[in-house]
Protein backbone atom coordinates (compact mmCIF):
# COMPACT_ATOMS: atom_id res chain seq x y z
CA UNK A 1 0.00 0.00 0.00
CA UNK A 2 0.72 3.10 -0.43
CA UNK A 3 2.85 5.06 2.39
CA UNK A 4 3.64 8.46 2.54
CA UNK A 5 6.48 10.67 5.51
CA UNK A 6 6.44 14.10 6.33
CA UNK A 7 10.05 14.75 6.93
CA UNK A 8 9.65 15.40 10.91
CA UNK A 9 6.80 15.72 13.22
CA UNK A 10 7.80 19.50 14.50
CA UNK A 11 9.76 22.05 12.91
CA UNK A 12 11.13 25.12 15.01
CA UNK A 13 12.23 28.29 13.18
CA UNK A 14 13.03 31.96 13.21
CA UNK A 15 10.25 33.86 12.21
CA UNK A 16 11.47 35.67 9.30
CA UNK A 17 13.11 33.16 7.54
CA UNK A 18 11.89 30.32 4.82
CA UNK A 19 10.22 26.91 6.38
CA UNK A 20 10.54 23.95 4.02
CA UNK A 21 8.88 21.06 4.38
CA UNK A 22 8.74 17.47 2.67
CA UNK A 23 6.70 14.78 1.87
CA UNK A 24 7.62 11.85 0.56
CA UNK A 25 5.93 8.76 -1.04
CA UNK A 26 6.25 5.41 -2.11
CA UNK A 27 4.26 2.67 -3.87
CA UNK A 28 2.31 5.17 -5.23
CA UNK A 29 1.99 7.59 -8.81
CA UNK A 30 -0.22 10.45 -7.75
CA UNK A 31 -1.62 12.99 -10.49
CA UNK A 32 -2.34 15.54 -7.86
CA UNK A 33 -0.56 16.44 -4.45
CA UNK A 34 -1.96 18.91 -2.15
CA UNK A 35 -1.30 20.88 0.82
CA UNK A 36 -3.40 21.61 3.94
CA UNK A 37 -2.79 23.55 6.85
CA UNK A 38 -4.58 22.41 10.59
CA UNK A 39 -5.00 24.62 13.60
CA UNK A 40 -5.22 22.37 16.94
CA UNK A 41 -8.65 21.49 17.34
CA UNK A 42 -9.95 22.33 13.70
CA UNK A 43 -10.33 20.90 10.74
CA UNK A 44 -7.59 20.99 8.25
CA UNK A 45 -7.98 24.16 4.98
CA UNK A 46 -6.57 23.72 1.74
CA UNK A 47 -3.89 25.79 0.94
CA UNK A 48 -2.27 24.62 -2.57
CA UNK A 49 -2.73 21.98 -5.06
CA UNK A 50 0.03 20.65 -7.51
CA UNK A 51 -0.18 18.29 -10.64
CA UNK A 52 2.40 15.15 -11.40
CA UNK A 53 3.29 17.77 -15.02
CA UNK A 54 3.99 20.76 -12.82
CA UNK A 55 7.21 21.29 -11.77
CA UNK A 56 6.52 24.39 -9.09
CA UNK A 57 3.37 26.40 -7.97
CA UNK A 58 3.30 28.75 -5.86
CA UNK A 59 0.59 31.42 -4.03
CA UNK A 60 1.94 34.46 -2.20
CA UNK A 61 4.33 33.41 0.50
CA UNK A 62 3.94 29.98 -0.44
CA UNK A 63 5.82 27.66 -2.45
CA UNK A 64 5.40 23.81 -3.57
CA UNK A 65 7.38 21.95 -5.36
CA UNK A 66 6.74 18.06 -7.18
CA UNK A 67 9.53 16.07 -8.03
CA UNK A 68 8.00 12.31 -9.68
CA UNK A 69 11.45 11.36 -10.07
CA UNK A 70 12.19 11.59 -6.46
CA UNK A 71 8.58 10.65 -5.17
CA UNK A 72 8.58 14.04 -3.12
CA UNK A 73 7.05 17.50 -2.43
CA UNK A 74 8.53 20.44 -0.90
CA UNK A 75 6.31 23.08 0.65
CA UNK A 76 8.09 26.21 1.28
CA UNK A 77 7.03 29.44 3.64
CA UNK A 78 8.99 32.46 2.87
CA UNK A 79 9.04 35.20 5.18
CA UNK A 80 7.67 32.85 7.90
CA UNK A 81 5.67 34.59 10.77
CA UNK A 82 4.58 33.17 14.06
CA UNK A 83 1.07 33.11 12.30
CA UNK A 84 1.94 30.59 10.09
CA UNK A 85 2.58 28.38 13.29
CA UNK A 86 0.27 25.31 12.84
CA UNK A 87 0.41 21.50 11.52
CA UNK A 88 1.07 20.78 7.77
CA UNK A 89 -0.54 18.26 6.17
CA UNK A 90 0.37 16.95 2.48
CA UNK A 91 -2.01 14.92 0.54
CA UNK A 92 -1.88 12.70 -2.57
CA UNK A 93 -4.50 11.55 -5.10
CA UNK A 94 -4.30 9.34 -8.18
CA UNK A 95 -5.67 10.24 -11.86
CA UNK A 96 -8.90 8.80 -11.69
CA UNK A 97 -8.81 7.72 -8.01
CA UNK A 98 -11.44 9.49 -5.79
CA UNK A 99 -9.42 9.40 -2.16
CA UNK A 100 -7.35 11.60 -0.90
CA UNK A 101 -4.31 9.99 1.45
CA UNK A 102 -2.89 11.94 3.97
CA UNK A 103 0.74 11.82 5.71
CA UNK A 104 0.61 12.17 9.24
CA UNK A 105 1.66 16.02 9.35
CA UNK A 106 4.60 18.60 10.58
CA UNK A 107 3.84 20.78 13.36
CA UNK A 108 5.70 24.22 12.43
CA UNK A 109 6.53 26.30 15.41
CA UNK A 110 7.64 30.04 13.73
CA UNK A 111 9.31 31.83 16.85
CA UNK A 112 9.42 35.44 17.48
CA UNK B 1 -20.98 31.03 3.62
CA UNK B 2 -19.63 27.61 2.18
CA UNK B 3 -18.93 25.16 5.21
CA UNK B 4 -19.27 22.02 6.40
CA UNK B 5 -21.09 21.30 9.66
CA UNK B 6 -20.99 18.55 12.16
CA UNK B 7 -22.78 17.84 14.97
CA UNK B 8 -21.98 17.14 17.52
CA UNK B 9 -18.47 18.74 18.39
CA UNK B 10 -17.98 16.76 21.55
CA UNK B 11 -19.10 13.47 22.95
CA UNK B 12 -18.77 11.30 25.38
CA UNK B 13 -20.57 7.88 25.88
CA UNK B 14 -20.33 4.42 26.77
CA UNK B 15 -19.30 1.11 25.43
CA UNK B 16 -21.95 -0.15 22.92
CA UNK B 17 -24.49 2.25 22.89
CA UNK B 18 -25.55 3.27 19.23
CA UNK B 19 -24.55 6.87 18.25
CA UNK B 20 -24.68 9.09 14.75
CA UNK B 21 -22.66 11.99 14.05
CA UNK B 22 -24.01 13.92 11.60
CA UNK B 23 -22.45 15.82 8.63
CA UNK B 24 -24.07 18.61 6.47
CA UNK B 25 -22.80 20.70 3.39
CA UNK B 26 -23.97 23.54 1.50
CA UNK B 27 -21.95 23.58 -1.64
CA UNK B 28 -24.28 21.00 -3.41
CA UNK B 29 -20.65 18.79 -3.58
CA UNK B 30 -20.75 15.27 -4.82
CA UNK B 31 -18.05 13.71 -2.95
CA UNK B 32 -18.17 13.14 0.57
CA UNK B 33 -16.27 11.25 3.12
CA UNK B 34 -15.18 10.31 6.78
CA UNK B 35 -12.08 10.19 8.22
CA UNK B 36 -10.50 9.60 11.71
CA UNK B 37 -7.06 11.57 12.77
CA UNK B 38 -4.92 9.94 15.86
CA UNK B 39 -1.59 10.77 16.98
CA UNK B 40 1.11 9.42 14.80
CA UNK B 41 -1.36 8.02 12.45
CA UNK B 42 -2.85 10.73 10.55
CA UNK B 43 -6.12 11.33 8.95
CA UNK B 44 -7.01 7.85 7.50
CA UNK B 45 -10.35 7.78 5.47
CA UNK B 46 -13.49 5.50 6.92
CA UNK B 47 -15.91 5.67 4.14
CA UNK B 48 -16.85 7.82 1.20
CA UNK B 49 -19.56 9.02 -1.42
CA UNK B 50 -19.17 9.80 -4.69
CA UNK B 51 -22.97 10.50 -4.63
CA UNK B 52 -26.26 9.88 -3.63
CA UNK B 53 -26.80 6.25 -2.65
CA UNK B 54 -23.41 5.62 -3.46
CA UNK B 55 -21.19 4.80 -1.01
CA UNK B 56 -17.60 2.89 -0.17
CA UNK B 57 -15.24 1.65 2.52
CA UNK B 58 -12.40 3.48 2.80
CA UNK B 59 -8.99 2.26 4.56
CA UNK B 60 -10.45 1.76 8.37
CA UNK B 61 -14.44 0.99 8.09
CA UNK B 62 -14.58 -1.79 10.68
CA UNK B 63 -17.08 -0.87 13.48
CA UNK B 64 -19.37 2.13 10.84
CA UNK B 65 -21.87 2.60 8.67
CA UNK B 66 -22.75 5.45 6.65
CA UNK B 67 -25.24 6.31 4.16
CA UNK B 68 -25.88 9.22 2.08
CA UNK B 69 -29.63 9.84 1.32
CA UNK B 70 -29.85 13.35 0.02
CA UNK B 71 -26.78 15.17 -1.39
CA UNK B 72 -25.69 17.36 1.53
CA UNK B 73 -26.28 15.01 4.35
CA UNK B 74 -23.69 11.80 4.94
CA UNK B 75 -24.15 10.54 8.52
CA UNK B 76 -21.66 8.42 10.33
CA UNK B 77 -23.05 5.63 12.55
CA UNK B 78 -21.61 3.45 15.26
CA UNK B 79 -23.82 1.06 15.62
CA UNK B 80 -21.61 -0.39 18.92
CA UNK B 81 -19.10 1.58 19.62
CA UNK B 82 -15.86 0.60 20.94
CA UNK B 83 -13.03 2.46 23.35
CA UNK B 84 -10.98 2.30 19.86
CA UNK B 85 -13.08 4.19 18.47
CA UNK B 86 -12.18 7.38 20.62
CA UNK B 87 -10.73 9.89 17.79
CA UNK B 88 -11.29 12.80 15.70
CA UNK B 89 -14.20 12.57 13.48
CA UNK B 90 -13.73 14.96 10.32
CA UNK B 91 -16.26 15.08 7.61
CA UNK B 92 -15.15 16.56 4.21
CA UNK B 93 -16.62 16.83 0.62
CA UNK B 94 -15.59 18.27 -2.65
CA UNK B 95 -16.61 19.48 -5.39
CA UNK B 96 -16.24 16.14 -7.84
CA UNK B 97 -14.58 12.93 -7.31
CA UNK B 98 -11.39 13.55 -8.87
CA UNK B 99 -8.77 14.24 -6.68
CA UNK B 100 -7.95 18.00 -8.58
CA UNK B 101 -10.62 19.44 -6.56
CA UNK B 102 -9.50 20.83 -3.06
CA UNK B 103 -11.69 19.34 0.61
CA UNK B 104 -13.69 21.17 2.90
CA UNK B 105 -13.36 19.73 6.12
CA UNK B 106 -15.69 20.31 9.16
CA UNK B 107 -14.80 21.66 12.41
CA UNK B 108 -14.31 18.25 13.76
CA UNK B 109 -16.18 15.73 16.21
CA UNK B 110 -14.11 14.28 19.34
CA UNK B 111 -15.42 11.32 20.48
CA UNK B 112 -14.52 9.14 23.61
CA UNK B 113 -15.94 5.95 24.13
CA UNK B 114 -15.76 5.06 27.77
Amino acid sequence: SQKIEQNSEALNIQEGKTATLTCNYTNYSPAYLQWYRQDPGRGPVFLLLIRENEKEKRKERLKVTFDTTLKQSLFHITASQPADSATYLCALAGGGANNLFFGTGTRLTVIP
Amino acid sequence: EAQVTQNPRYLITVTGKKLTVTCSQNMNHEYMSWYRQDPGLGLRQIYYSMNVEVTDKGDVPEGYKVSRKEKRNFPLILESPSPNQTSLYFCASRERRTGVDEQYFGPGTRLTVT
